[in-house]
C-alpha cells in the first residue's frame, strides 16, 4: 500500500545536537511538507517542497534545514539554532491540485524532546 | 493570506447526542476545504474534503460538513456521538490554484461523555 513513512517514531537531542527526521513516501506525489505541532497551536509549516531539488521556506522555517534530493525522500534537519525543538513533527506530501483524488497523506509523525 | 478559524478550542457532548465543529475560512477564493481526525501521538487522518464538486460533503465515520460560501464556513458535523469519536479535530484549507500550502486551524478536542 502506498502512504509516508517517518523515521524515528521517538527522538532524543541533546543541547547543541543536530537531529534528521526521515519521510519517504512512496505515492508518486510531487509535494512534500513537514510540519511542527505544539499543543494550542495547530499545525505550523517550517518547510515545503513542490519539485525534487527546491524547496521554500514555511511560516517557522528559523533553526531548521530540508533536501529533496530525490522525489520520494525530503528529510528535515533540526539544528541547534532551533531554541525549543521539542515538538511533534508531521510529514505530509500532496498531488496536484487538478486531480480528482487531490488531497494531503500524511506520516505517523515523530515526537522530538531535547533531554 | 489564507487563514482558518475553528470556534471552541474543545467540545464536549454525551454519546448519542449531535457533533457539531466549527470552522471558518478566509480566502477571496473558495478554497479547498478539509477536515481532519487526530488520535493522540498518531498521524492526521482525512475526514472529509470539499473540492467545489458538491456543497454537502460525506466523510468516513459518519461525519458529513456542509460548503457555505455566504457564511465563509464549513462546520463538520455527526448526528450522533459514539465513544470513539473522541480525539482531536483540524479544519484546513488550501489554495486552489497551484499547489496549496494548506493552512490549519487550531484545532478542537472532542470529549464524548457515557
Amino acid at each position: 500500500d502506498g502512504g509516508i513513512t517517518q523515521s524515528p517514531k521517538y527522538l532524543f537531542r541533546k543541547e547543541g545536537q543536530n537531529v534528521t527526521l526521515s519521510c519517504e513516501q512512496n505515492l508518486n506525489h510531487d509535494a512534500m511538507y513537514w510540519y511542527r505541532q505544539d499543543p494550542g497551536q495547530g499545525l505550523r509549516l517550517i518547510y515545503y517542497s513542490q519539485i525534487v531539488n527546491d524547496f521554500q521556506k514555511g511560516d517557522i522555517a528559523e533553526g531548521y534545514s530540508v533536501s529533496r534530493e530525490k522525489k520520494e525522500s525530503f528529510p528535515l534537519t533540526v539544528t541547534s539554532a532551533q531554541k525549543n525543538p521539542t515538538a511533534f513533527y508531521l510529514c505530509a506530501s500532496s498531488n496536484s491540485p487538478g486531480q480528482t483524488n487531490y488531497g494531503y497523506t500524511f506520516g505517523s509523525g515523530t515526537r522530538l524532546t531535547v533531554v | 493570506a489564507q487563514s482558518v478559524t475553528q470556534l471552541g478550542s474543545h467540545v464536549s457532548v454525551s454519546e448519542g447526542a449531535l457533533v457539531l465543529l466549527r470552522c471558518n475560512y478566509s480566502s477571496s477564493v473558495p478554497p479547498y476545504l478539509f477536515w481532519y481526525v487526530q488520535y493522540p501521538n498518531q498521524g492526521l487522518q482525512l475526514l472529509l474534503k470539499y473540492t467545489s464538486a458538491a456543497t454537502l460533503v460525506k466523510g468516513i465515520n459518519g461525519f458529513e460538513a456542509e460548503f457555505k460560501k455566504s457564511e465563509t464556513s464549513f462546520h463538520l458535523t455527526k448526528p450522533s456521538a459514539h465513544m470513539s469519536d473522541a480525539a482531536e479535530y483540524f479544519c484546513a484549507s488550501a489554495g486552489g490554484t497551484s499547489y496549496g500550502k494548506l493552512t490549519f486551524g487550531q484545532g478542537t478536542i472532542l470529549t464524548v461523555h457515557p
